[in-house]
């Protein structure tokens, strides 16, 4: 069964860090792009990065670019995502998904991310 | 970026009568190999968003027959022949032929 979990949210201060990981099972992870995709309370999907096979092609949302850093350890069938100097507009649930090309066919619980003072 | 609109906001339907949600693109979907990046996802209350349909029209694994898509170019359609309880939601349509991904702002799915 494939599988994705999110952890590392948590409520961390305007202007702090966090690293979200994802763990990935029941496929061949290093065979296929990744995504973040984040969802504010009671609003819709925003993606927000994705990476390659081999972790040498990176994009990102433009309001996150500079600040959060999307990467992966195939050995470990690990998705991460570092993310810093963290806005209140940052507060979200944030999903890891597999895919990034194409389409977003599986994707995990969701690890939620809040910003506040 | 392409902009996703989705109509109409919340569609209130009864159970077994169908349900249609559009979804239209600020320009073209269609890649340069050819192929659509349209698909819906569907979002029940309290879960992750989960793939209904890629490329338009293809089902993804273990989904309902009474769920199908259509579509070209810049106008899509996402139907439920059926509506189920278990079809309560948000359903949202996402590009990805162009990056960024972008979705649309979702349609309710209710029963009345």
């Amino acid at each position: 069964e494939v599988q994705l979990v999110e952890s590392g949210g948590g409520l961390v201060q305007p202007g702090g860090s966090l690293r979200l990981s994802c763990a990935a099972s029941g496929f061949t992870f290093s065979h296929y792009w990744m995504s973040w995709v984040r969802q504010a309370p009671g609003k819709g999907l925003e993606w927000v990065a994705n990476i390659n096979q081999d972790g040498s092609e990176k994009h990102y949302v433009d309001s996150v670019k500079g600040r959060f850093t999307i990467s992966r350890d195939n050995a470990k069938n690990s998705l991460f995502m570092q993310v810093n100097s963290l806005r209140a507009e940052d507060t979200a649930v944030y999903y890891c998904a597999r895919g990034g090309t194409q389409q977003l066919e599986t994707w995990g619980q969701g690890t939620l991310v809040t910003v506040s003072s | 970026d392409i902009v996703m609109t989705q109509t109409p906001l919340s569609s209130p339907v009864t159970l077994g009568q169908p349900a249609s949600i559009s979804c239209r693109s600020s320009q073209s979907l269609v890649h340069s190999d050819g192929n659509t990046y349209l698909s819906w996802l569907q979002q029940r209350p309290g879960q992750p968003p989960r793939l209904l349909i890629y490329k338009i029209s293809n089902r993804f694994s273990g989904v309902p027959d009474r769920f199908s898509g259509s579509g070209a170019g810049t106008d899509f359609t996402l139907q439920i022949s059926r509506v189920e309880a278990e079809d309560v939601g948000v359903y949202y349509c996402m590009q990805a032929t162009q990056p960024p991904l972008t979705f649309g702002g979702g349609t309710k799915v209710e029963i009345k």
